[in-house]
């Protein structure tokens, strides 16, 4: 089975502007998570998505968006990007959140560098 | 606790060392707690999802207990390895997930 894959890897923007990652979950996952990770602050829950919906979100702006389609892949959107939104980006996959030993599976993450 | 704290933040180890960490995460609402392994330049791995008070898990050398009542669980590593070298990281997992700052861990050959 292929693994969670994240486009594009690599990723410059400038402050203002806006920006779309994109998670392609494993196949079979319905619940995908985002969470960004910058020096010192770890890993910090953005969303998840389930079936479409969004099920839970974190503690971010509402320049952080995301949506879900039907083929459970899922993008996330940054608008109006801030310096301090430089991180690194990842996409985790599971089955079905509602399972008590569900298990997130990563992808390799974007790295987004804002200029 | 209202977050989820790991320690030590760093270790570094000799090869065959036995080692373990801990994580400390709030002890009501507990849903599930899970612990990664993040090396360098990759994604994290999944190692244990635990749920039950008391749930030891084993995976080679490496196992990890959980104690939802007082609100922590330990990982160990027995007989470190280099290729054990990582961060290691849990999740409380509580409808969403909070990750720890990790603990980094360094084996030397």
């Amino acid at each position: 089975k292929a693994g969670v894959t994240q486009t594009p890897r690599y990723l410059i923007k400038t402050r203002g502007q806006q920006v779309t990652l994109s998670c392609s979950p494993i196949s079979g996952h319905r619940s995908v998570s985002w969470y960004q990770q910058t020096p010192g602050q770890g890993l910090q829950f953005l969303f998840e998505y389930f079936s479409e919906t969004q099920r839970n979100k974190g503690n971010f702006p509402g320049r952080f968006s995301g949506r879900q389609f039907s083929n459970s892949r899922s993008e996330m959107n940054v608008s109006t990007l801030e310096l301090g939104d430089s991180a690194l980006y990842l996409c985790a996959s599971s089955l079905d959140p509602f399972i008590g030993t569900d298990t997130q599976y990563f992808g390799p993450g974007t790295r987004l560098t804002v200029l | 606790i209202l977050n989820v704290e790991q320690s030590p933040q760093s270790l570094h180890v000799q090869e065959g060392d036995s080692t373990n960490f801990t994580c400390s995460f709030p002890s009501s609402n507990f849903y599930a707690l899970h612990w990664y392994r993040w090396e360098t330049a990759k994604s994290p791995e999944a190692l244990f999802v635990m749920t039950l008070n008391g749930d030891e898990k084993k995976k080679g050398r490496i196992s990890a207990t959980l104690n939802t009542k007082e609100g922590y669980s330990y990982l160990y590593i027995k007989g470190s390895q280099p290729e054990d070298s990582a961060t290691y990281l849990c999740a409380f997992d509580n409808n969403d997930m909070r990750f720890g700052a990790g603990t980094r861990l360094t084996v030397k050959p």
